[in-house]
C-alpha cells in the first residue's frame, strides 16, 4: 500500500492527558499537511512541513499542540493537557511539489479520530 | 469568516440522473480548486481540480466547472450511480506567500443516489 497512513486510527483518552499520533506519508511526497475535521464541517489546515521544516502554523494550533518531521519522512502531531474541545479527526496529506508555488492535490490518510472524555 | 461555503448540505438524486454539487468562494486571489469525496471513517479522496486559467475540466463521469466572475464552482457527476453516495468538499487554495499549498475547505454536501 503507497497510500498515506496514519495511528492510531481512534484514541479515546481522558481530559488532560498526552496524545501523540503518526503519519507516514507517500515516500516521494516533500510536503505533508495536518488538518482537523469536526462533525459538519471540511477539514481545517492546521500546519504544513516542507521536507523536515514547519513553515506554516494555523492560529488554531496552541500551545498545547506540537509537530515534528524530523527526517522530512513520518511526522508526529502531540497534543499535551487534553481538552474535550479537542475531540475530532485528525487528518494528514501529503503532495509532491517540484517547483516554488506549484498547485499539486493532496493525498489524506484515514485520518485518527480522537475522543477526549 | 468562510472563505469557500457549499450552502447545500445535501442532495438526493436518481440513478443514472445528473448530480450538480456548488460551492462559493470569497477570495479572489484563489487560483486552484479541488473536489474531494469522502466517505465514513474514511479520509478524502481526490476526485478532480482545475487552475483558475480554465473553466472547465472533465475527466470521465466528472466536470468541474469554474465561474470566475461570479466565483462560483460547480461539480458535475453524470450519469450518478449509488457508489457516488458519500460527502462532498469543494477546497480552494492560493499562492500565499510562503507557498504552502494549504487548502480551504467548504463544509460539504452529502449526496445519496437512489437506485
Amino acid at each position: 500500500d503507497t497510500g498515506v497512513s496514519q495511528d492510531p486510527r481512534h484514541k479515546i483518552t481522558k481530559r488532560g492527558q498526552n496524545v501523540t499520533f503518526r503519519c507516514d506519508p507517500i515516500s516521494e511526497h516533500n510536503r505533508l499537511y495536518w488538518y482537523r475535521q469536526t462533525l459538519g464541517q471540511g477539514p481545517e489546515f492546521l500546519t504544513y512541513f516542507q521536507n523536515e521544516a514547519q513553515l506554516e502554523k494555523s492560529r488554531l494550533l496552541s500551545d498545547r499542540f506540537s509537530a515534528e518531521r524530523p527526517k522530512g519522512s513520518f511526522s508526529t502531531l502531540e497534543i499535551q493537557r487534553t481538552e474535550q474541545g479537542d475531540s475530532a479527526m485528525y487528518l494528514c496529506a501529503s503532495s509532491l511539489a517540484v517547483l516554488a508555488g506549484e498547485n499539486n492535490e493532496q493525498f489524506f490518510g484515514p485520518g485518527t479520530r480522537l475522543t477526549v472524555l | 469568516d468562510q472563505q469557500v461555503k457549499q450552502n447545500s448540505p445535501s442532495l438526493s438524486v436518481q440513478e443514472g440522473r445528473i448530480s450538480i454539487l456548488n460551492c462559493d468562494y470569497t477570495n479572489s486571489m484563489f487560483d486552484y480548486f479541488l473536489w474531494y469525496k469522502k466517505y465514513p471513517a474514511e479520509g478524502p479522496t481526490f476526485l478532480i481540480s482545475i487552475s483558475s486559467i480554465k473553466d472547465k475540466n472533465e475527466d470521465g463521469r466528472f466536470t468541474v466547472f469554474l465561474n470566475k466572475s461570479a466565483k462560483h464552482l460547480s461539480l458535475h457527476i453524470v450519469p450518478s450511480q449509488p457508489g457516488d453516495s458519500a460527502v462532498y468538499f469543494c477546497a480552494a487554495s492560493y499562492k500565499d506567500s510562503g507557498n504552502t499549498g494549504k487548502l480551504i475547505f467548504g463544509q460539504g454536501t452529502t449526496l445519496q443516489v437512489k437506485p
